[in-house]
């Protein structure tokens, strides 16, 4: 099992530019989550999905959109970048259950200048 | 909406010291509380977690926690700390349907 894979590990970008941040899982989990992780300020969810074709706000959302078209697909995009968007993103996954362990993947580092 | 607030930013301990980090939450139903412990250069990992019954609960690394739902409350201790529990601690909150919410961390350093 791959666990939770997302892409790119590194990016730059330019105020004004969009990109996508690519998340997937292969463990069937229905929860998938977008964390962005700044120093201080602990993680922050930027959006979650408790299942295929449902998304939901989480507490920054601003600035970002998600889709949820697949079980194993939770991509992140970026509108217009930012600076303040300039931050480490993290996708994570788990399954609706008694475990309830949360899966992380590698996180994405982004620099918006 | 549910929040989750940590009250320490950043604790220093000598080794052998005990350990308490202050977790709170907002959010007036059921809820499923987590602790997380992210050491450097590393992801979060899961220390313990509680869904129901006994409020006192044990995780990994002699971490335990105890839940008061009086006090909307879900604090993480260990007697006994070593060098190598210098981490970020980070208290979540799982209420509505799926949504996981994270403190801001508590960084712990130990000095040997």
């Amino acid at each position: 099992n791959a666990g939770v894979t997302q892409t790119p590990k590194f990016r730059i970008l330019k105020i004004g530019q969009s990109m996508t941040l690519q998340c997937t899982q292969d463990m069937n989990h229905n929860y998938m989550y977008w964390y962005r992780q700044d120093p201080g300020m602990g993680l922050k969810l930027i959006y979650y999905s408790v299942g295929a074709g449902i998304t939901d706000k989480g507490e920054v959302p601003n600035g970002y959109n998600v889709s949820r078209s697949t079980t194993e697909d939770f991509p992140l995009r970026l509108e217009l970048a930012a600076p303040s968007q300039t931050s480490v993103y993290f996708c994570a996954s788990r399954l609706q259950g008694s475990n309830e362990k949360l899966f992380f993947g590698s996180g994405t580092q982004l620099s918006v200048l | 909406a549910q929040s989750v607030s940590q009250h320490n930013h950043h604790v220093i301990l000598s080794e052998a010291a005990s350990l308490e980090l202050g977790c709170n939450y907002s959010y007036g139903g059921t809820v499923n509380l987590f602790w997380y412990v992210q050491y450097p250069g590393q992801h979060l990992q899961l220390l313990l977690k509680y869904f129901s019954g006994d409020p006192l609960v044990k995780g990994i690394k002699g971490f335990e926690a105890e839940f008061i739902k009086s006090k909307f409350s879900f604090n993480l201790r260990k007697p006994s700390v070593q060098w190598s529990d210098t981490a970020e601690y980070f208290c979540a909150v799982n209420a509505q349907g799926g949504k996981l919410i994270f403190g801001q961390g508590t960084e712990l350093s130990v000095k040997p």
